[in-house]
């Protein structure tokens, strides 16, 4: 069964602090990766996809980390402001003709000033 | 161009009752997705249209649950005899629909559907 699996569950920083979040995956066969950035009341918003050769993306101050061998993916967000407080989700999809997407469950971070 | 929206934004019902949630996708977009999401989990795939079909409905929960698409454009999902576990945020995606998974999804903000 395909699964993503994200850690921790929630993370409480400082503002101006640096943090990773996890994905670990059981997608198979394996698309690509992207990271969701979900504010409270709102829908998902992409910040990065990954395909199979890809290893690391980075859109500002969040950059992904992608290791297809062990199936795992990191989401490190440099300098965090109070407004990157939201769930953020790793979803794979996957190949084969598949056209839906394998969700996590999310990390809910907050950050405090 | 606009985003995708959906409406109503809340929607309280007694249960038992019949509700209809619209979605209206990025114009242009075939591909449009619904999905289910419960506080602290990520969203859960409900169904995915193809243009007016139904290519992929195996996330529906049971019968009661049932969408349309058409004109390949917005979208109704309609719950019957709603009950309280129906509550959650419905949320809706369109994406180009290339054919493959690496499209992205654009996601609405969602219906809040409350079953007293």
């Amino acid at each position: 069964k395909n699964q993503v699996e994200q850690s921790p569950q929630s993370l409480i920083i400082l503002e101006g602090k640096n943090c990773t979040l996890q994905c670990n995956y059981t997608v198979s066969p394996f698309s690509n990766l992207r990271w969701y950035k979900q504010d409270t009341g709102r829908g998902p918003v992409s910040l990065t996809i990954m395909t199979f050769s890809e290893n690391t993306k980075s859109n500002g101050r969040y950059t992904a980390t992608l290791d297809a061998d062990t199936k795992q993916s990191s989401l490190h967000i440099t300098a965090s402001q109070l407004s990157d407080s939201a769930s953020y989700i790793c979803v794979v999809g996957g190949g084969g003709g598949s056209y839906i997407p394998t969700f996590g469950r999310g990390t809910s971070l907050i950050v405090h000033p | 161009g606009a985003g995708v929206s959906q409406t109503p934004s809340n929607k309280v019902t007694e249960k038992g009752k019949y509700v209809e949630l619209r979605c209206d996708p990025i114009s242009g977009h075939t591909a449009l997705y619904w999905y289910r999401q419960s506080l602290g989990q990520g969203p859960e795939f409900l169904i995915y249209f193809q243009g007016t079909g139904a290519a992929d409905d195996s996330g529906l929960p049971n019968d009661r649950f049932f969408a349309v698409r058409p004109e390949g454009s917005v979208s109704t999902l309609k719950i019957q005899r709603t009950e309280r576990g129906d509550s959650a945020v419905y949320l809706c995606a369109s994406s180009l629909g290339s054919g493959q998974g690496v499209d992205e999804q654009f996601f609405g903000p969602g219906t809040r559907l409350t079953v007293l």
